[in-house]
Order: C-alpha cells, then sequence, then structure tokens
C-alpha cells in the first residue's frame, strides 16, 4: 500500500554522467515536489509540478531538471553529476500547495 | 523573507523525561505548520499538524502549540521513550514567488537515553 513510491533506492553513477530517478504516487495528488538532502540537514526543495506547471526554486542549478509526463509520474534527471550533488534524493506529494506533503522513501546517489 | 527558526539543534533527555523543540517563523500570513519526524535513513513523516484556527492540539504523548501573534509554535513530546529518537523538522506555509510553499526549519536532533 506504499503510497510514495521512488525508485532506486540507491544509485551509483560516476562524475558527469547523466542519471534519472523516478517517483511515483497513487495519492492522486496534484503536487509533486523533488527535495534534496544532506547529512540530516534540512530537506532542501528544489522544484515542484502542480499539475503540468513546473516551477523551479531560484537556487536550483542547471544541471537539474524534471518532468512529469502524468499525474502519477515525475523524474529527477541531473544532466552532469558532480561530487557535491552525492545526496539524499526526496520525492513528495501534496494535494494542495503548502498542504501536508507525504514523502517518498528517498534515492541515495553516491557520485564517484 | 522566507525563514523558518528552530531550536535546539540538538537535544538530549533522560527517557520518562519531557522534550520541548520551538520555531519561530517570519510570514504573518503563514497558517498551517507541520511536524515531521525523520529516523535515521529513512523519509521524513509527518507527526502532528496544526492550523492558525486553533492554538493548540494533542495527539497522545505529541502537543503543538502556536501563537500567532509572536510567529512561534513549538512541538511537546511527553514521556518519552528511546523510540523518540530521532531528527524533527518544523515547517510552516509561506508564500513563494506567486505562490503558497512550505518552508521547513533547520532541524533538532532528540536523543532519548534510557
Amino acid at each position: 500500500d506504499a503510497m510514495v513510491i521512488q525508485n532506486p533506492r540507491y544509485q551509483v553513477t560516476q562524475f558527469g554522467k547523466p542519471v534519472t530517478l523516478s517517483c511515483s504516487q497513487t495519492l492522486n495528488h496534484n503536487v509533486m515536489y523533488w527535495y534534496q538532502q544532506k547529512s540530516s540537514q534540512a530537506p532542501k526543495l528544489l522544484f515542484h509540478y502542480y499539475d503540468k506547471d513546473f516551477n523551479n526554486e531560484a537556487d536550483t542549478p542547471d544541471n537539474f531538471q524534471s518532468r512529469r509526463p502524468n499525474t502519477s509520474f515525475c523524474f529527477l534527471d541531473i544532466r552532469s553529476p558532480g561530487l557535491g550533488d552525492a545526496a539524499m534524493y526526496l520525492c513528495a506529494t501534496s494535494r494542495a500547495r503548502a498542504d501536508t506533503q507525504y514523502f517518498g522513501p528517498g534515492t541515495r546517489l553516491t557520485v564517484l | 523573507g522566507e525563514n523558518v527558526e528552530q531550536h535546539p539543534s540538538t537535544l538530549s533527555v533522560q527517557e520518562g523525561d519531557s522534550a520541548v523543540i520551538k520555531c519561530t517563523y517570519s510570514d504573518s500570513a503563514s497558517n498551517y505548520f507541520p511536524w515531521y519526524k525523520q529516523e535515521l535513513g529513512k523519509r521524513p513523516q509527518l507527526i502532528i499538524d496544526i492550523r492558525s484556527n486553533v492554538g493548540e492540539k494533542k495527539d497522545q504523548r505529541i502537543a503543538v502549540t502556536l501563537n500567532k501573534t509572536a510567529k512561534h509554535f513549538s512541538l511537546h513530546i511527553t514521556e518519552t521513550q528511546p523510540e523518540d529518537s530521532a531528527v524533527y523538522f518544523c515547517a510552516a506555509s509561506m508564500k513563494g514567488t506567486g505562490f503558497q510553499k512550505l518552508v521547513f526549519g533547520t532541524g533538532t536532533r532528540l536523543l532519548v537515553s534510557p
């Protein structure tokens, strides 16, 4: 009965090699978010979709892109991962903006 | 600006004691305040939330209080247990560039010793 699913749970990539992380939801929520979290710091919002409307945070590097082909799925693309991009990437969903967010289990990204 | 301050950053208590974590926010229009618990290596999970039309909410050993005038809210955990050990994040709804979003505090690492 998982509600927010992320794949893979662990991803290892090489410096500069593109990687795609996946998130899916069974909640039929309008909003999907991608966060980056390092070492028990607060989750840092990268961007979010309200339906098909994409909203980027001002300080999100261009290296990070996202796609939402339908209500259920959202992808995070890292075009050229650097060592500083090693982190936990969390997907979350909510019915409306600034509403309760439900997090997926995260994908831990390692960059070699 | 968008800012949620959270204190303390670490909190150590003995089992059975109470723990209090405090957050302050900057946007007077904020109206939704959730608290998340994140155990090591796991996802943040909502433990309690409060909306601006109430001043306090309780759920068993957990309570949240809100003071809108002072723009601060607090998490209270009574009769703490070792399984309460985790990082706790507060959040507040704030107006971003054209829309509302949740802004998270910096987190409090709670350690409950047996």
